[in-house]
Formats: C-alpha cells, sequence, structure tokens
C-alpha cells in the first residue's frame, strides 16, 4: 500500500528565507506526486504537480526516486505563503489519492 | 460555476444521532471522494466512487456508508454518530478521462461535532 510521510508539522521562516516542506512516499511502482495548498479559510487547491516540472508562485518540487521524496522548495518566503501544504500520491493504476500529515507554514513578518 | 459544493457547512449532533452530508458536483466526474481532515492526521479517506451506482472503502471507513445514486451527487451518512467522529468533512472528485492530471477538486468542507 502506498504512504505518504511529511515529517514536519509546523514550520516558521521569516519573510525572505528559505523554506523546504519535506515530502516521502513509499510506493513500489511509479507514482505521480502532487503538492496542494489551504489557505485561511479557502478550500484546498492543487499547487503543483511532478509531470509537470512547473514552478507555481515561486514553488517547486522535484521527484527523487532513489529517496523517494517530493520536497517542496521556495527560495524566498512571502508571508502570503503561509498556509497548510499537503503532499499526495496518486498510483498509475489506481484511483485513490493518498495525502500526507500536512506541514502548516507559517511566514513571519 | 460552483465545482464541488457541499451540505450543511455546519452541524452539531449528539451522540447516537445521524445525518447526511450531501456532495455535488457540476463537472460530469467520474470519481468523488469523502475525507476527513483531523489535526496532526491530514486528510484520511472514508470512501470514494469511480461511478454511479459504485463505491468503495478508504482508510477509515467504519461507522460511515455511502451512495452514489447519481453521478452529480456522493452522499456521507453518519448512522450513528460519536464523539471520535468530530471532524472536518471534504468531498472532491476528479475526471476520468484520457489525458486526466490526478487533480482532485474539492469543496469547502463542512465541520461536523459531535456531542
Amino acid at each position: 500500500a502506498q504512504r505518504v510521510t511529511q515529517p514536519e508539522k509546523l514550520l516558521s521562516v521569516f519573510k525572505g528565507a528559505p523554506v523546504e516542506l519535506k515530502c516521502n512516499y513509499s510506493y513500489s511502482g511509479s507514482p505521480e506526486l502532487f503538492w496542494y495548498v489551504q489557505y485561511s479559510r479557502q478550500r484546498l487547491q492543487l499547487l503543483l504537480r511532478h509531470i509537470s516540472r512547473e514552478s507555481i508562485k515561486g514553488f517547486t518540487a522535484d521527484l527523487n526516486k532513489g529517496e523517494t521524496s517530493f520536497h517542496l522548495k521556495k527560495p524566498f518566503a512571502q508571508e502570503e505563503d503561509s498556509a497548510m501544504y499537503y503532499c499526495a500520491l496518486i498510483t498509475t493504476s489506481g484511483s485513490r489519492l493518498t495525502f500526507g500529515e500536512g506541514t502548516q507554514l507559517t511566514v513571519n513578518p | 460555476n460552483a465545482g464541488v459544493t457541499q451540505t450543511p457547512k455546519f452541524r452539531v449532533l449528539k451522540t447516537g444521532q445521524s445525518m447526511t452530508l450531501l456532495c455535488a458536483q457540476d463537472m460530469n466526474h467520474e470519481y468523488m471522494y469523502w475525507y476527513r481532515q483531523d489535526p496532526g492526521m491530514g486528510l484520511r479517506l472514508i470512501h470514494y466512487s469511480v461511478g454511479e451506482g459504485t463505491t468503495a472503502k478508504g482508510e477509515v471507513p467504519d461507522g460511515y456508508n455511502v451512495s452514489r445514486l447519481k453521478k452529480q451527487n456522493f452522499l456521507l451518512g453518519l448512522e450513528s454518530a460519536a464523539p471520535s467522529q468530530t471532524s472536518v468533512y471534504f468531498c472532491a472528485s476528479r475526471s476520468r478521462d484520457r489525458g486526466d492530471t490526478g487533480e482532485l477538486f474539492f469543496g469547502e468542507g463542512s465541520r461536523l461535532t459531535v456531542l
């Protein structure tokens, strides 16, 4: 069975500092990985997916199959980045999306 | 363009009461999901459906039942509510079309408190 682990429940950085939200997964096949974000009082929304290899709001994430990781990074955090971030995995043959525990990011002024 | 709509948004129940959460989507998605969100535990899948008339258990199905009588609706029922079911419930849907990227579209959530 697939599993997603986000080791940090809370992460606090200052504005302008780099930020990295960790995500590790376990799955025997070839997964597709995602990052979802939930801003205060808003619904969960997709931030980025590994197959797109895109940068959204300055965030990037690289899938490292050797380390089974999909860490989310941003070189200069902004206050508006404060939110709950979820890493998620979907199997290529499945219909279920498995989420990690979530990391609450706070960017202080 | 409503997307995914959940009702009710808030509800307080007494232990042993029953209730149904309704999820409706207007995107003609095949897949629909019910998750619960609890502090420190992330989003956990309760039940899901891959099409009209089909349902399947997720990670934490006990105490819940679901039905998908119409493609656009996915109902989550609590037959006898327990305090452990106090949570925020999210419905989500996604497409099964070719080229599907796996993106889930979420509702705003339903906050349920069981006393």
